[in-house]
């Protein structure tokens, strides 16, 4: 069974552009999450989404946004990058969002904005 | 606002050692702990999952234990090798309103041949 697929894996870009992640889940998951990871600030919950529908949401600003398709397949985007952007961007998949279901995440996107 | 700790931040140790690595949450009420395994550049790997009526879980040379009563968690290592150096990451689970995992800053572990 093929992991949690992430593209691209790297990027690098300016400071105002935008930019949008992809993350192909687990077959039959539904359940796709979002993190933001960087040393200072270690591993944070951008948003959930479930059947197209964002359930949670963490404490990021409105520039960043995802969205989720019929076949679970989701991205994120976020728009006028700044520095403090670049992290590695994780994507995770489950079942559903209950305590039975461990998350299987990708490999990442790294992000550099310079 | 749950908060989880690791305790330590790095650890090194000779292989063949047996290495306790430490997780406290500030809040009981948790559905789920969950330790990973993080290798440079790379994405997470789920280790082991512990339910919140559980105590203990074991996969191979790995065995967590949970003492939600205590807000306490350790990931047992048995017979260290080289191959199990990396950053350890436990995660809570609270059902809270963002319903996301909560992690520690993790423990990098370093064994040495």
């Amino acid at each position: 069974k093929a992991g949690v697929t992430q593209t691209p894996r790297y990027l690098i870009k300016t400071r105002g552009q935008q930019v949008t992640l992809s993350c192909s889940p687990i077959s039959g998951h539904r359940s796709v999450s979002w993190y933001q990871q960087t040393p200072g600030q270690g591993l944070q919950f951008l948003f959930e989404y479930f059947s197209e529908t964002q359930r949670n949401k963490g404490n990021f600003p409105g520039r960043f946004s995802g969205r989720q398709f019929s076949n679970s397949r989701s991205e994120m985007n976020v728009s006028t990058l700044e520095l403090g952007d670049s992290a590695l961007y994780l994507c995770a998949s489950s079942l559903g969002r209950d305590e039975d279901s461990p998350l299987h995440f990708g490999n990442g996107t790294r992000l550099t904005v310079t | 606002k749950q908060e989880v700790t690791q305790i330590p931040a790095a650890l090194s140790v000779p292989e063949g050692e047996n290495l306790v690595l430490n997780c406290s949450f500030t809040d009981s009420a948790i559905y789920n702990l969950q330790w990973f395994r993080q290798d440079p550049g790379k994405g997470l790997t789920s280790l082991l999952l512990i339910q919140s009526s559980q105590r203990e879980q074991t996969s191979g040379r790995l065995n967590a234990s949970l003492d939600k009563s205590s807000g306490r968690s350790t990931l047992y290592i048995a017979a260290s090798q080289p191959g199990d150096s990396a950053t350890y990451l436990c995660a809570v689970f609270d059902g809270g309103s963002q319903g996301n995992l909560i992690f520690g800053k993790g423990t990098k572990l370093s064994v040495k041949p």
